[in-house]
């Protein structure tokens, strides 16, 4: 079945930096890949996605890239602020089913 | 997106009892619903696929008879941790499969004593 590792496990970066956090899958056939944000004690949220046919996504400070043949896919914050930081999860996907999630990393924006 | 609702928020209940837990789908009708467990700290662990009018299924490691779902209609899917144990205690999240995406439920968070 599908593997998805990530890292790093934790992130700090100053505000205004940039933070990047990258992710591994193991099942080629696997072909949406979602970035969510998940808050203390709240639920995750989805934040930008990709599917296999495109190899980068970007909504303002956010972006995601996608190595199909290196099965490698990529979270970009830029301009970081502290209320960036969360813990994010990436995962994979087949069609939007068998989401398999990575173990996430916690991000911390440091003011 | 989509608005997911979860209910009861929290929940604490005596070793051996059966807990339920609501997850609705309040914009969207969701034919997909999904159900996680998390533990502190820890990633989100699938335990299982809710297809509406069709029984679930669970992942590997998953005991089908002591976790419950019934997903009977388009909004609506329930867990039942049956003859619930402290090793239960976690936080349960459900989410609504719309297209390729999922949106999560604000998640249950229970405790056996």
């Amino acid at each position: 079945g599908e593997n998805v590792e990530q890292h790093p496990s934790t992130l700090s970066v100053q505000e205004g930096d940039s933070a990047v956090i990258k992710c591994t899958y193991s099942d080629s056939a696997s072909n949406y890949f979602p970035w969510y944000k998940q808050e203390l004690g709240k639920r995750p949220q989805l934040i930008i996605d990709i599917r296999s046919n495109v190899g980068e996504k970007k909504d303002q400070r956010i972006a995601v890239t996608l190595n199909k043949t290196a099965k490698h896919f990529s979270l970009h914050i830029t301009e970081t602020q502290p209320e960036d930081s969360a813990v994010y999860f990436c995962a994979a996907s087949m069609g939007g089913q068998n989401f398999v999630f990575g173990p996430g990393t916690r991000l911390s924006v440091l003011p | 997106g989509a608005v997911v609702s979860q209910h009861p928020s929290r929940v604490i209940c005596k070793s051996g009892t059966s807990v339920k837990i609501e997850c609705r789908s309040l914009d969207f009708q969701a034919t997909t619903m999904f159900w996680y467990r998390q533990f502190p700290k820890k990633s989100l662990m699938l335990m299982a696929t809710s297809n509406e009018g069709s029984k679930a299924t669970y992942e590997q490691g998953v005991e089908k008879d002591k976790f419950l779902i019934n997903h009977a209609s388009l909004t609506l899917s329930t867990l039942t941790v049956t003859s619930a144990h402290p090793e239960d205690s976690s936080f349960y999240i459900c989410s609504v499969g719309k297209y390729y995406e999922q949106y999560f439920g604000p998640g249950t968070r229970l405790t056996v004593t």
